[in-house]
């Protein structure tokens, strides 16, 4: 069964709106989960690395205003795009390491996200 | 330059066959790679990681590393139709993964 999960698996929102994704690990701690997000056809881009207790570190070119990323435990991270745009609509996934298994990262199902 | 480049698809193999897969990184401070199969529409599926030089099979699967080439690549051996899929080949620092545009495999029957 999945170790992470993802919540909605996919949503519709209008434009102008805020939308929240959330991302538990379920038989594991995670200190430090992290948001992809992937447009069709193309390969996943690394947003931000949500590190638990602290704020959340972007790559280069993502917004941290507009995606907001929240680890407030051990097991959930949470991302909320902010002001969505149809530009946004692409399909987020988070992934977690368990380090008690060697460095093995999991996937959660990820959440398509379509801004009308 | 991608960190993480993959050999251009799509890939078409018959059924049984072999299908190669190549990728090539650039952070030599990557210390494991990754094999991902991604379904259209779903979230990648961990086939496979590697981090040590040579060859690492699981199953159908072989994973091989060469890190003074930068090099890894991922054979499917018995190829079956439901192998076909998009692969991505994923370079790990410090549990970030950065991933290559992916190869596309059709299995034909």
């Amino acid at each position: 069964g999945a170790v992470v999960s993802q919540h909605p698996s996919w949503v519709i929102c209008k434009s102008g709106t805020s939308v929240k994704i959330e991302c538990r690990s379920l038989d594991f701690q995670a200190t430090t989960m992290f948001w992809y997000r992937q447009f069709p056809k193309q390969s996943l881009m690394l947003m931000a690395t949500s590190n638990e207790g602290s704020k959340a570190t972007y790559e280069q070119g993502v917004e941290k205003d507009k995606f907001l990323i929240n680890h407030a435990s051990l097991t959930l991270s949470t991302l909320t795009v902010t002001s969505a745009h149809p530009e946004d609509s692409s399909f987020y996934i988070c992934s977690a390491s368990s380090k008690g298994s060697g460095n093995t990262i999991y996937f959660g199902e990820g959440s398509w996200l379509t801004v009308v | 330059q991608k960190e993480v480049e993959q050999n251009s698809g799509p890939l078409s193999v018959p059924e049984g066959a072999i299908a190669s897969l190549n990728c090539t990184y650039s952070d030599r401070g990557s210390q494991s790679f990754f094999w991902y199969r991604q379904y259209s529409g779903k979230s990648p599926e961990l086939i496979m990681f590697i981090y040590s030089n040579g060859d690492k099979e699981d199953g159908r699967f072989t994973a091989q590393l060469n890190k003074a080439s930068q090099y890894v690549s991922l054979l499917i051996r018995d190829s079956q139709p439901s192998d076909s899929a998009t692969y991505l080949c994923a370079a790990d620092n410090d549990y970030k993964l950065s991933f290559g545009a992916g190869t596309t495999v059709t299995v034909r029957a």
